[in-house]
C-alpha cells in the first residue's frame, strides 16, 4: 500500500554537527511534501516544505532535499543545537486530496 | 496571532461515555482536519472539514466517530461510547485553502480511556 517511513527510528548528534533525517515514500503520485518536528507533549510544527518541481530548498539552518528517482526525502540541519533535539516526520500529500500522510518519525537526540 | 486552538488538553473518560474535542483553526483559516497519534507512531488522517461540509472522512471510523465544522463556533470531533483503544492524542490542523496548502497544528488533546 501507499506509505512514507523512515530509515532510522533514533539519530544521535553530537552538538554542532549537521543532522540528515531521511524518508522513503512510495506514491509516485505524491508532489508535495513536508517535515514537522514534533517535541514531547506538543503538536508537530512546520519547518520546511518542497513540492515535486524542485529538488532542493533552504530555510534556516535546514535543507530539504527531494529524489524523485528513487522517491527519497531528506532533511538536513546544520550545526544542530539542543533545541533541536525532538521527534521529526516527514508528510506526504498527492495534491489533489487534502490529507497528510505521516511516517512513524525519527527521534533526533543532541548530545553535549 | 494565535494558532490553533485546542480544548481541552487532557481529557479523561470512562468506558461508554462520550468524548467531544474542540478545535478553533487559526484565523482566516477555512479548512480543519483531524488526526489520530498513538504513541510512539505517526499521525493518522481522519476526517477533513470546510465550514458545514465533510469533505473526506475516509480515515474516520465508522461507527461511534463523527466531526463536524458549523457555521459559527469549533470544529468538534466527537467520540460516543469511548473504548480503551480510542486513548491517543488527537490533533487538528488548520490551512488557509486546501490541497497543498500547509496545514499548521494545534497543541493536540490528550484523550485517556480508563
Amino acid at each position: 500500500g501507499e506509505s512514507v517511513g523512515l530509515h532510522l527510528p533514533t539519530l544521535s548528534v553530537q552538538e554542532g554537527d549537521n543532522s540528515i533525517i531521511n524518508c522513503a515514500y512510495s506514491n509516485s503520485a505524491s508532489d508535495y511534501f513536508i517535515w514537522y518536528k514534533q517535541e514531547s507533549g506538543k503538536g508537530p510544527q512546520f519547518i520546511i516544505d518542497i513540492r515535486s518541481n524542485m529538488d532542493k530548498r533552504q530555510g534556516q539552518r535546514v535543507t530539504v532535499l527531494l529524489n524523485k528517482t528513487v522517491k527519497h526525502l531528506s532533511l538536513q540541519i546544520a550545526a544542530t543545537q539542543p533545541g533541536d533535539s525532538a521527534v521529526y516526520f516527514c508528510a506526504e500529500n498527492t495534491g489533489t486530496a487534502s490529507k497528510l500522510t505521516f511516517g512513524t518519525g525519527t527521534r533526533l537526540q543532541v548530545t553535549l | 496571532n494565535a494558532g490553533v486552538m485546542q480544548n481541552p488538553r487532557h481529557l479523561v473518560r470512562r468506558r461508554g461515555q462520550e468524548a467531544r474535542l474542540r478545535c478553533s483553526p487559526m484565523k482566516g483559516h477555512s479548512h480543519v482536519y483531524w488526526y489520530r497519534q498513538l504513541p510512539e507512531e505517526g499521525l493518522k488522517f481522519m476526517v477533513y472539514l470546510q465550514k458545514e461540509n465533510i469533505i473526506d472522512e475516509s480515515g474516520m471510523p465508522k461507527e461511534r466517530f463523527s466531526a463536524e465544522f458549523p457555521k459559527e463556533g469549533p470544529s468538534i470531533l466527537r467520540i460516543q461510547q469511548v473504548v480503551r483503544g480510542d486513548s491517543a492524542a488527537y490533533f487538528c490542523a488548520s490551512s488557509p485553502g486546501g490541497a497543498t496548502d500547509t496545514q499548521y497544528f494545534g497543541p493536540g488533546t490528550r484523550l485517556t480511556v480508563l
